[in-house]
């Protein structure tokens, strides 16, 4: 069965480098999304991506981020100036084009210290 | 506003015990709702999913869901917990433009013997 993959599955970091999280989403999926989770709460919704462009982004998603489909296969999601508060769990997804069902990648764990 | 309510935020059951996690919505429109488990440190698994259709949906691992319009509520329900139902469980409502998931807040579920 298809799945979406992710790299690294962990990533710890300085404060203030930036950071690039890799996805690569089912291959036949057209919408691509970017979710975090901070240790303990629930996952909040960053950004969603469809046609090389966003299509709909949070309050979480401000300057600091910023997403790119670099090639065919890939989903990337940069973090620009990492804070401490930028530790989370990310989590990518990407949907399917009839359904619209999410299906959700096994995270990057990332650490800013 | 689309949210999700998942009014538990902890609940302790013994195995072998019936169990029912608890989720309201707000959508205007008819929603996709879904039910994810997370292991600890682990990503989200999806349980069950409600499109249209039978309000009765049946998942892995035993679970089974009942979509409410009139309640707006999709609770989650298992007739026998097992030790190794004792995890995150996360609700989540999905807009039918596919573009979006809202998570609730989880419910924490702890299986004692």
């Amino acid at each position: 069965e298809p799945e979406v993959t992710q790299t690294p599955s962990h990533q710890v970091t300085q404060m203030g480098q930036e950071v690039i999280l890799r996805c690569v989403p089912i291959s036949n999926h057209l919408y691509f999304y970017w979710y975090r989770q901070i240790l303990g709460q629930k996952v909040e919704f960053l950004v969603s991506f469809y046609n090389n462009e966003i299509s709909e982004k949070s309050e979480i998603f401000d300057d600091q981020f910023s997403v790119e489909r670099p090639d065919g296969s890939n989903f990337t999601l940069k973090i620009r100036s990492t804070k401490l508060e930028d530790s989370a769990m990310y989590f990518c997804a990407s949907s399917d084009p009839i359904t619209g069902e999410q299906y959700f990648g096994p995270g990057t764990r990332l650490t800013v210290t | 506003a689309q949210s999700v309510t998942q009014p538990d935020i902890h609940i302790t059951v013994s195995e072998g015990a019936s169990l029912e996690l608890r989720c309201n919505y707000s959508y205007g429109a008819t929603p996709y709702l879904f039910w994810y488990v997370q292991s600890p440190g682990q990503g989200l698994q999806l349980l069950l999913k409600y499109f249209s259709g039978d309000t009765l949906v049946q998942g892995i691992k035993g679970f089974e869901a009942e979509f409410k319009r009139s309640q707006s509520s999709f609770n989650l329900r298992k007739p026998s917990v097992h030790w190794s139902d004792a995890a995150e469980y996360f609700c989540a409502v999905g807009t039918n433009t596919g573009n979006q998931f809202y998570f609730g807040t989880g419910t924490s579920l702890t299986v004692i013997p």
